[in-house]
């Protein structure tokens, strides 16, 4: 497959433990952000948004916070599970021009 | 099923031929994109369209080229003039505005000789 997480920041984290995976955004004007989760050799997968008259929002084991005075955006993902180790991207979208950061390898140690 | 599909999934070219690159999709969504994906380079976004018969450069355009003739279809061409082009080429689509979800294509890895 594709070796989309070399070279990336890793963070290691135990199974069951929580995980954050933070994010500096660069477009004050960004007003929609999105994180996606990319598995190797495929395309990024959605996993939760949120728009920028919000602080938080969560969804299933994951939840999103925005700091527009910090332009940073983080992702924690509870009780963390094998099945989540990927490279995680978060993504802005100014002026209907979708962009990424880099990203981040998630490694989740049984 | 609706969803986007890129096809093929591995390409061989020889240095100096062009080569096009094909994203179909039936959702029925008036943006997308094409990205080019590089070890440790994150997603960088080369061209988008908005609509159909209009697209934009986006941050590493040079060395590609484009077209948007029919809502479902928006293929890449990977120029002789891209100096290094074997990269793994995402492409995706969704609907127009600037707050809405794209959805992304399983890939194609370009890998020129």
């Amino acid at each position: 497959g594709e070796s989309v997480g070399l070279h990336l920041p890793t963070l290691s984290v135990q199974e069951g433990d929580n995980s954050i995976i933070n994010c500096a955004y660069s477009n004050s004007a960004s007003d929609y952000f999105i994180w996606y989760k990319q598995e190797s050799g495929k395309g990024p997968q959605f996993i939760i948004d949120i728009r920028s008259n919000m602080d938080k929002r969560q969804g299933q084991r994951v939840t999103v916070l925005l700091n527009k005075t910090v332009k940073h955006l983080s992702l924690q993902i509870a009780a963390t599970q094998p099945g989540d180790s990927a490279v995680y991207f978060c993504a802005e979208n100014p002026n209907s021009k979708l962009t990424f950061g880099k990203g981040i390898t998630l490694s989740v140690r049984p | 099923d609706g969803g986007i599909t890129q096809s093929p999934k591995y390409l061989f070219r020889k240095e100096g031929q062009n080569v096009t690159l094909s994203c179909e999709q039936n959702l029925n969504h008036d943006a997308m994109y094409w990205y080019r994906q590089d070890p440790g380079q994150g997603l960088r976004l080369i061209y988008y369209s908005q609509i159909v018969n209009d697209f934009q450069k986006g941050d590493i355009a040079e060395g590609y080229s484009v077209s948007r003739e029919k809502k479902e279809s928006f293929p890449l061409t990977v120029t002789s003039a891209q100096k290094n082009p074997t990269a793994f080429y995402l492409c995706a689509s969704s609907i127009s505005g600037s707050k809405a979800e794209a959805f992304f294509g399983q890939g194609t890895r370009l890998t020129v000789v």
